[in-house]
């Protein structure tokens, strides 16, 4: 199976700051990567699919990059919806793992 | 509007059986492969299972392979979860999702996801 780990586990922000999280594949996966955000008690929102393509009606200011084994999401400058946890997933090859996850708190 | 929606959740003993259902609207569902996302109390995401558009083509986690079954009716617009042998580390709110691309690798972003059911696996 393919291993998915996020970095930080943690991350303290305040609003406007520009943020970005980790996510390392444990083999190659392309650029078959997704983010996700998820609000507590809520179905996760897709963010970021093949890596680097915005979803219809996210904001400009969510943006992903990497291929290979190495990703990344960045947020530009946070807002105050924006804090809470954030998932990435592979789907180049099943199971279609999912990153622990990164919670994002204000500072 | 494009909609997912799951049912048939509830408490079960362990070694216990449970079928969740998730009905779709607002798209062409035969199109469309379909995911089931699990995620425990307090944890992150764990993908379950998957079924390509046609039903042809299922894929299981290692955790519930050979005790969970995926299976869809097109004509009734609804994916089923056929779950047995459950155990307590199966409690969770179970999602189901759509792929974001038609026609394609089951393989794929998960788009629309519905509100979720939760299964508690308990004596």
């Amino acid at each position: 199976d393919i291993q998915m780990t996020q970095s930080p586990s943690t991350l303290s922000a305040s609003v406007g700051d520009r943020v970005t999280i980790t996510c390392r594949a444990s083999q190659t996966i392309s650029s078959w990567l997704a983010w996700y955000q998820q609000k507590p008690g809520k179905a996760p929102k897709l963010l970021i699919y093949k890596a680097s393509s915005l979803e219809t009606g996210v904001p400009s200011r969510f943006s992903g990059g990497g291929s290979g084994t190495d990703f990344t999401l960045t947020i530009s400058s946070l807002q105050p919806d924006d804090f809470t946890t954030y998932y990435c997933q592979q789907y180049s090859s099943y199971p279609y793992t999912f990153g622990q996850g990164t919670k994002l708190e204000i500072k | 509007e494009v909609q997912l929606l799951e049912s048939g959740g509830g408490l079960v003993q362990p070694g216990g059986s449970l079928r969740l259902s998730c009905t779709a609207s607002g798209f062409t569902f035969s199109s469309y492969a379909m995911s089931w996302v699990r995620q425990a109390p307090g944890k992150g995401l764990e993908w379950v299972s998957g079924i390509s558009g046609s039903g042809g083509t299922t894929f299981y986690a290692d955790s519930v392979k050979g005790r969970f079954t995926i299976s869809r009716d097109n004509p009734k617009n609804t994916v089923y979860l056929q779950m047995n042998s459950l155990r307590a580390e199966d409690t969770a709110v179970y999602y189901c999702a759509k792929v974001i691309v038609p026609a394609a690798r089951l393989g794929n972003a998960l788009d629309i996801w519905g509100r979720g059911t939760t299964v508690t696996v308990s004596s």
